[in-house]
């Protein structure tokens, strides 16, 4: 069946420094992939979504491409700020009545210098 | 903005207890879906539908039963609870079309004593 694998459980950095959270995916369909972010004691909500091969796409700062070549969708940001402590999932769904499948989340965690 | 209301919010019970969690979307939305969250884990899928009385098996469905009554309304029954289902639990619903996003609820909490 589909999977998602992030392989980062924490990641904590400087505010201010790029961050990258991997995410790649395992699929015999055609993907579409998403990126949810969770703050503490909130719901999950859609960051960015994307089904297109070798586009960027961005929202909030924060970027992310597809490359089927690769099965991935990293989600990147250029300079982390401290309200972007928070758990990102990275998500993947397939066909038409295909509920979503999620990985198991990075928790990001900004700190000052 | 798209509208999912849990409840309860928190419960606690007992092993061998019978816990219903009750989930309404105002969104007019065809798709409503059930998840579990767990550290380590992500968000996995015990059952979703596309339609009142329809009913998906999702990922990690035994000791769960679901219902969804009407387009609005989608119920998780758990009829003799364990505490290995000790978990945060989320109900989200979302349009019917491949890139259609998640709309969450705020979770119910719920502890097996």
């Amino acid at each position: 069946g589909d999977s998602v694998t992030q392989t980062e459980g924490l990641v904590t950095l400087t505010k201010g420094l790029p961050v990258m959270l991997n995410c790649t995916y395992q699929t015999t369909y055609s993907p579409f992939l998403f990126w949810y972010v969770q703050h503490l004691n909130e719901a999950p909500k859609l960051l960015l979504k994307s089904s297109t091969d070798n586009k960027r796409t961005e929202h909030q700062g924060f970027y992310a491409t597809l490359h089927k070549s690769s099965s991935s969708f990293h989600l990147q940001k250029s300079s982390v700020q401290l309200s972007d402590s928070a758990l990102y999932f990275c998500a993947l769904k397939t066909g038409f009545a295909s509920a979503l499948t999620f990985g198991s989340g990075t928790k990001v965690i900004p700190c000052l210098p | 903005e798209a509208a999912v209301t849990q409840s309860p919010r928190n419960k606690v019970t007992v092993t061998g207890g019978n816990v219903t969690l009750s989930c309404r979307q105002t969104n007019s939305h065809n798709y409503m879906y059930w998840y579990r969250q767990d550290t380590g884990h992500g968000l996995r899928l015990i059952h979703y539908s596309y339609g009142a009385g329809n009913l998906q098996i999702g990922d990690v469905p035994d000791g769960y039963k679901a219902t969804r009554t009407t387009q609005e309304d989608f119920f998780l029954l758990l009829e003799l609870a364990s505490p290995s289902q000790t978990s945060l639990y989320f109900c989200a619903s979302s349009d019917a079309y491949r890139g259609g996003q998640l709309y969450f609820g705020e979770g119910s909490k719920l502890t097996v004593l």
